[in-house]
């Protein structure tokens, strides 16, 4: 059963980076039909996709974001890891990874069970 | 990135049916069957009612169910349950030349049952 974890530090301060790393398990991450995302929720805000990735390494970021978002794979590891620059409390909510079906974005499943990042000096 | 509209709230009583929309356009839902519905209790993590419009996965009731008219996709829950409170939101794919991004979120819709 294929199975996402997020993992990474809880608390960030502002203008520092936020690093979180989702380790995959159940399934390769090397295949040929499934990205890898990033979406975020503020609190109590909806959903906010963040990017995503290919197993070969090819990316694609949420414009509003992209300047300051890197999304990284390692297939060794079987886990991909985003990284955050220059955060500020906006950027606090909680950080989900998952595993987007199809490069046609057919369903994302299954989700992390959520990490919370929280932007506070 | 442009978002796909849904409404911000929406209510019915216990029993009866709700159809919640979520509008885009012709370069994303119009343009294509890959539209999927998650459900997100609050503090929880979001799960996939439906997807490529009117698909269910294995395990999600059939009180769910996904339909597409032109530009606007639905998701239509019958025989309103209490548990059925909870937040929705759409995706679909989005193509452009101009962009080398190709998915759209709804800004998800409350669904109070009274």
């Amino acid at each position: 059963q294929l199975q996402l974890q997020e993992s990474g530090p809880g608390l960030v301060k502002p203008s520092e980076t936020l690093s979180l790393t989702c380790a995959v398990s159940g399934a390769s991450i090397s295949n040929d039909n499934d990205y890898w995302g990033w979406i975020r929720q503020p609190p109590g805000k909806g959903l906010e996709w963040i990017g995503n990735i290919f197993y070969t390494g090819s990316t694609y970021y949420n414009p509003s974001l992209k300047s300051r978002v890197t999304i990284s794979v390692d297939t060794s590891k079987n886990q991909f890891s985003l990284r955050l620059s220059s955060v500020t409390a906006a950027d606090t909510g909680l950080y989900f990874c998952v595993r987007i079906v199809s490069t046609w974005y057919r369903l994302f499943d299954p989700w992390g069970q959520g990490t919370l990042v929280t932007v506070s000096s | 990135q442009s978002a796909l509209t849904q409404p911000a709230s929406m209510s019915g009583s216990l029993g009866q049916s709700i159809t919640i929309p979520c509008t885009g356009t012709n370069s994303d839902v119009g343009g294509y069957d890959h539209v999927s519905w998650y459900q997100q209790h609050p503090g929880k993590v979001p799960r996939v009612l439906i997807y490529d419009v009117s698909d269910r996965p294995l395990g999600v009731s059939n009180r769910f169910s996904g339909s597409k008219s032109g530009n606007t996709a639905s998701l239509t829950i019958s025989g309103l349950q209490a548990e059925d409170e909870a937040d929705y939101y759409c995706i679909s794919y989005m193509a452009s030349v101009t962009t080398t991004f190709h998915v759209v979120f709804g800004g998800g819709t409350k669904v109070t049952v009274l």
